[in-house]
């Protein structure tokens, strides 16, 4: 079956400007994590959705940065007035309620900020 | 809170001799223990995890690792590596809960393995 897609793959911002990321996850799949690689480090976990309800947002760098999944599928995560430190490749994963701790993820977004 | 440490960045390595990629964690509570490999441009693809029982696990592509409670380690190893497993390697935990509810992976810094011919 499909895999999770996240779009745009790469994005490309000028500093100040606001971008929003796409995920679709596995259909199904009820649990959404969104996380940020920087260059050369592993992810780093920014917020966690079970259905629509959003369960953990403890890892959002700042409150620049939201995120959403209003019908429980669909999630966006949106990054307004981007800085340069924004930079990194956001993956979306998702996974069934039960086994939650067995993550699949999607290809990611490059984000660069100008 | 959990931690995970890769000490090796990069591993070069001959095709067709083994491997072993280091992992080591700290928590607090009780993990699930997991591998993943990224190759360029692409998202994470989970090689093998350990949930409970055996502590040798066996993943795709010819991996294996073994959960080491004692030294909190879990290392992945292969016997003989080809040009294909070239890419970055992730080690990542998750805390087991009893009542449901789901935390974020907790991941490595990653290590580089590169082959050489």
């Amino acid at each position: 079956g499909a895999g999770v897609s996240q779009s745009p793959r790469y994005k490309v911002a000028k500093r100040g400007q606001d971008v929003a990321l796409r995920c679709d996850p596995i259909s199904g799949h009820v649990s959404l994590f969104w996380y940020q690689q920087a260059l050369g480090q592993g992810p780093e976990f920014l917020t966690y959705f079970q259905n629509e309800a959003q369960l953990d947002k403890s890892g959002l760098p700042s409150d620049r940065f939201f995120a959403e999944r209003p019908e429980g599928s669909v999630s966006t995560l949106k990054i307004q007035r981007t800085q340069q430190e924004d930079s990194a490749v956001y993956l979306c994963a998702s996974s069934l309620a039960t086994r939650a701790y067995e993550q699949y993820f999607g290809p990611g977004t490059r984000l660069t900020v100008t | 809170a959990q931690s995970v440490t890769q000490l090796d960045s990069q591993v070069p390595v001959f095709e067709e001799a083994p491997v072993e990629l280091r992992c080591n964690y700290s928590s607090s509570v009780s993990v699930y223990l997991f591998w993943y490999v990224q190759y360029p441009n692409q998202g994470l693809q989970l090689l093998l995890k350990y949930l409970s029982g055996s502590t040798l696990v066996k993943g795709i592509n010819g991996f294996e690792a073994e959960f080491n409670k004692s030294q909190t380690s879990f290392h992945l190893r292969k016997p003989s590596v080809h040009i294909s497993d070239t890419a970055e390697y992730f080690c990542a935990v998750n805390p087991k809960y009893s009542g449901g509810g789901a935390d974020g992976l907790t991941f490595g810094k990653g290590t580089h393995l590169i082959i050489q011919p």
